[in-house]
């Protein structure tokens, strides 16, 4: 059974320019979520998709957007890079609930670099 | 808002000594807590969780309580080994919007020597 696979694994931009990261949530599960993770800090919410829309976005500028298809997969785009969005990126996928409880799984992340 | 307090690292221990990292939560409503482990390059992987006041999450020898009374969960193990060195996040899933999502401490790293 897959688990959730991200890509790519690392990639350097320079400011200003556009990046495109992938997500495949696990087998299964139909919600996928997109965190940033900065070094040394915990991850932080960027915005979440179920049916592909958006349902929760987390304190992000609008230059953070994203995509659901209808295989559940999902894609974070990034626009006008700014250095400060050099960071780890998470993928999570989950099955949707209104149960607080549910195992939410995180992908290996993709880590951007901005130059 | 709902928010996750850490203790600060690194916390450095000799092998098979005793683990606690604590952790505090303010959160409306009632909140499942996790803890996950970040292996250096890795993702996170969830360790261990607890969905109500009172429960116990376990798994491969740690283990943490969910204290409503004293809005923690800390984790804690018997005896660490060299492998158990990663960075340790704890995070409570918010309840209230009917889609999961989770807010994360900032992490504690562990350094275990042999």
């Amino acid at each position: 059974d897959a688990g959730v696979t991200q890509s790519p694994t690392h990639l350097i931009k320079t400011r200003g320019q556009q990046v495109t990261l992938r997500c495949s949530p696990k087998s299964g599960h139909d919600t996928v979520s997109w965190y940033q993770q900065a070094l040394g800090q915990g991850p932080q919410f960027i915005f979440q998709y179920y049916e592909e829309e958006e349902r929760q976005r987390g304190n992000f500028p609008d230059r953070f957007s994203g995509h659901q298809f209808p295989n559940y997969s999902s894609e974070l785009n990034v626009n006008a890079l700014l250095l400060g969005d050099s960071a780890l990126y998470l993928c999570a996928s989950s099955l949707v609930s209104r149960s607080s409880g549910n195992t939410i799984y995180f992908g290996e992340g993709s880590w951007l670099t901005v130059v | 808002g709902n928010s996750v307090t850490q203790m600060e690292g690194p916390v450095t221990l000799s092998e098979e000594a005793f683990l606690t990292i604590n952790c505090t939560y303010t959160a409306t409503g009632y909140p499942s807590l996790f803890w996950y482990v970040q292996y250096p390059g890795e993702g996170l992987q969830l360790l261990l969780k607890a969905t109500k006041a009172d429960d116990k999450g376990s798994n491969k020898g740690f283990e943490a309580t969910y204290r409503k009374e004293t809005t923690s969960f800390h984790l804690e193990k018997g005896s660490v080994q060299v492998s158990d060195s990663a960075v340790y996040f704890c995070a409570l899933s918010d309840p209230g919007t009917g889609f999961q999502k989770l807010v994360f401490g900032t992490g504690t790293r562990l350094l275990v020597s042999p």
